[in-house]
């Protein structure tokens, strides 16, 4: 069964550059997420699709990140602009029932 | 909002001894998930807890689950060295949220 895809692996940008991150979730899987991981912490929620739509973005900077699942298949994540805050390694996890697999993230570092 | 605590945060393991990692959570839940993450790597699901005094095991870890504490505990017997990682716990909300605790690295040494 394949997995949770995402990419880029890496990316690095300067502060008030725009980036996006995409990932393709595992085939049936209805439920998406998009956490954000920073150094030395736990993952944080971003947003929780549901199919394409949105079930909680409660905790998404919306004036500067943006997320969308078209055809409630494959996911982006986009920054604009970019903040030195923003660097982190940004996970994509989709679920069927009670088990969550994650991809293996992107790390983006905002010099 | 769904508070998770672990403790410890780190943790030195001496080779073939016994630890514990426990998780405490703020609100009701009926479902939590242990992971484990190595360095660079994403999160591998270990075990999903599903109910009042559920119990799991996996070779040498072990997981527990009390609602009425909203406490789960995660039990290495006898550590090895490649147990050496971080181990998140994360619990479900009434609104299907997941929250994750600041995880606790462990470090096992001979």
């Amino acid at each position: 069964e394949a997995g949770v895809a995402q990419s880029p692996r890496y990316k690095i940008i300067e502060k008030r550059q725009s980036v996006a991150f995409w990932c393709n979730p595992i085939s049936g899987h209805a439920t998406l997420y998009w956490y954000q991981q920073i150094l030395g912490q736990g993952p944080k929620l971003l947003i929780q699709f549901q199919n394409n739509g949105v079930v909680d973005d409660s905790q998404l900077p919306k004036d500067r990140f943006s997320a969308e699942r078209l055809k409630g298949v494959d996911s982006t994540l986009k920054i604009q602009p970019a903040k030195l805050e923003d660097s982190a390694v940004y996970l994509c996890a989709s679920s069927l029932n009670e088990k969550l697999f994650f991809g293996s993230g992107t790390q983006l570092s905002v010099l | 909002e769904l508070k998770v605590e672990q403790n410890p945060l780190f943790l030195s393991m001496q080779e073939g001894k016994n630890y514990t990692i426990y998780c405490n959570y703020s609100t009701t839940s009926d479902r939590l998930y242990w992971y484990r993450q190595d360095p660079g790597k994403s999160l591998e699901s270990l075990f999903v807890l599903l109910s009042n005094g559920a119990v799991k095991q996996e070779g040498r870890l072990m997981a527990s689950l009390d609602t009425k504490a909203r406490l789960s505990t995660l039990h290495i017997t006898a550590a090895v060295h490649d147990l050496s990682a971080t181990y998140f716990c994360a619990v479900v909300n009434n609104d299907y949220k997941l929250s994750f605790g600041a995880g606790t690295t462990v470090t096992v040494r001979a």
